[in-house]
């Protein structure tokens, strides 16, 4: 578990900034995911990579940018925050037919 | 896309009797069904999970089966710990390791 690493674990910021998500991983793991987690709606796919320079949405993409310049990393961007993105957002990662592993999570909060 | 509901979504049971929670899926082509529990403030870890070709599989306390006729599949509990207590996840996919849509999760209170 401590191959999977998040930052900043817990973020606050005002509608409309910009805030950047971390993730890291020291697998080397092919694929990686972000998912957001609200009361209600369990564990929801933002988007999801399968190698380095290939992205795709999941579910709920909206609002949401990534990146994956890097294997080990896969940054998620919110460009102009809202309230409904108040969450708990979860990083994740797999290797091939294996179990996904999940990062810590940040709490964020947009006020 | 992949569908997955499952119940109920809170359960209490006394320490020592067995939990069972239900999902299921409606894409046919899911072939993965992996469980995860979440314990309060924590990550998601998965505990058990099933491939399409296999009907049942179980390791100490805890069983999953899968009818893929039926599109569903089901996690068994036995011999309940308060430690239990937690969130529980199902999940489908059609590839381990790739999207994974998940159920709404089920909160397991075991009461000592």
């Amino acid at each position: 578990d401590a191959g999977i690493t998040q930052s900043p674990r817990y973020k606050i910021t005002e509608t409309g900034r910009q805030v950047t998500l971390m993730c890291h991983q020291t697998w080397s793991h092919s694929y990686m995911f972000w998912y957001r987690q609200d009361l209600g709606h369990g564990l929801r796919l933002i988007y999801y990579s399968a190698a380095a320079d290939i992205t795709d949405k999941g579910e709920v993409p909206d609002g949401y940018v990534v990146s994956r310049s890097k294997t080990e990393n896969f940054p998620l961007t919110l460009e102009s925050a809202t309230r409904s993105q108040t969450s708990v957002y979860f990083c994740a990662s797999s290797e091939g037919q294996r179990e996904q592993y999940f990062g810590p999570g940040t709490r964020l909060t947009v006020t | 896309g992949e569908n997955v509901e499952q119940h109920p979504s809170t359960l209490s049971v006394q320490e020592g009797d067995s939990a069972v929670i239900k999902c299921t899926y409606s894409d046919s082509a899911s072939n993965y069904f992996p469980w995860y529990k979440q314990e309060l403030g924590k990550r998601p870890q998965l505990i058990i999970d099933i491939r399409s070709n296999v009907g049942e599989k179980k390791d100490q306390r805890i069983a999953v089966t899968l009818n893929k006729t039926a599109k569903h599949f089901s996690l068994h509990i036995t011999e309940t710990q308060p430690e239990d207590s937690a969130v529980y996840f199902c999940a489908a996919s059609r590839n381990a390791g790739n999207m994974l849509t998940f159920g709404g999760g089920t909160r397991l209170m075991v009461k000592p």
